[in-house]
């Protein structure tokens, strides 16, 4: 059973860098078939895609344009899990964040099927 | 990006009765090279993550319901509740994810009347 397990602060500071960890069990984050993504919610954006990293021979990444900017996904593969890191936060960016598994086999992906628990993240000094 | 539009925002439903939500993709999201849509439905509840229910716009996800059913291709698309049961209260969420970034609908929430 694929299992992922957030982790960060709750609380950033206007203009630092939001940083939250998913660790992955059952699964592998260099795992050819799979996704890796970040998702937020808010009430005033409400789900909104973030980012995924993936590996098909090689690493690749791929954000949306909306924080391409200030957004990075990163895997780690020694301890199984990617990071989300968004530089220069602001209060818009207070949401819950999620990370989650979209499995992709050749030509063919289907449902973000495995989420997180959910890190509410404030932006407020 | 594809904007998702989802009908009706929200919705009041006897139990036991049939529950329909829409959505629409301002493009299509069928998928020539295996001929599959790309768009999911997925239920969230309070406190909780979204859980996926259909991919590929009629495939249910293992273990969910039968009662629940995706139909639709192209632009149009639907999810249906057959007999609504207390536990089906939610959010309701459509997405596209033919092409990036993935985008959502705005949510449908399922009451009971």
């Amino acid at each position: 059973q694929v299992q992922l397990q957030q982790s960060g602060p709750g609380l950033v500071k206007p203009s630092q860098t939001l940083s939250l960890t998913c660790a992955i069990s059952g699964d592998s984050v260099s795992s050819n078939s799979a996704t890796w993504n970040w998702v937020r919610q808010s009430p005033s954006r409400g789900l909104e895609w973030l980012g995924r990293t993936y590996y098909k021979s090689k690493w690749y990444n791929d954000y949306a344009v909306s924080v391409k900017s200030r957004i990075n996904i990163n895997p780690d593969t020694s301890k199984n899990q990617f990071s989300l890191q968004l530089n220069s936060v602001t209060p818009e960016d207070t949401a819950v964040y999620y990370c989650a598994r979209r499995i992709a086999v050749a030509r063919t992906a289907y449902g973000l099927d495995v989420w997180g628990q959910g890190t509410t993240v404030t932006v407020s000094s | 990006d594809i904007v998702m539009t989802q009908s009706p925002d929200s919705l009041a439903v006897s139990l036991g009765e049939r529950a329909t939500i829409n959505c629409k993709s301002s493009q299509s999201v069928l998928y020539s090279s295996d001929n599959k849509n790309y768009l999911a439905w997925y239920q969230q509840k309070p406190g909780q993550p979204p859980k996926l229910l259909v991919y590929w716009a009629s495939t249910r996800e293992s273990g969910v319901p039968d009662r629940f059913s995706g139909s639709g291709s192209g632009t149009d698309f639907t999810l249906t509740i057959s007999s609504l049961q207390p536990e089906d209260v939610a959010v309701y969420y459509c997405q596209q994810y033919y092409s990036s970034p993935d985008t959502f609908g705005q949510g449908t929430k399922l009451e009971i009347k």
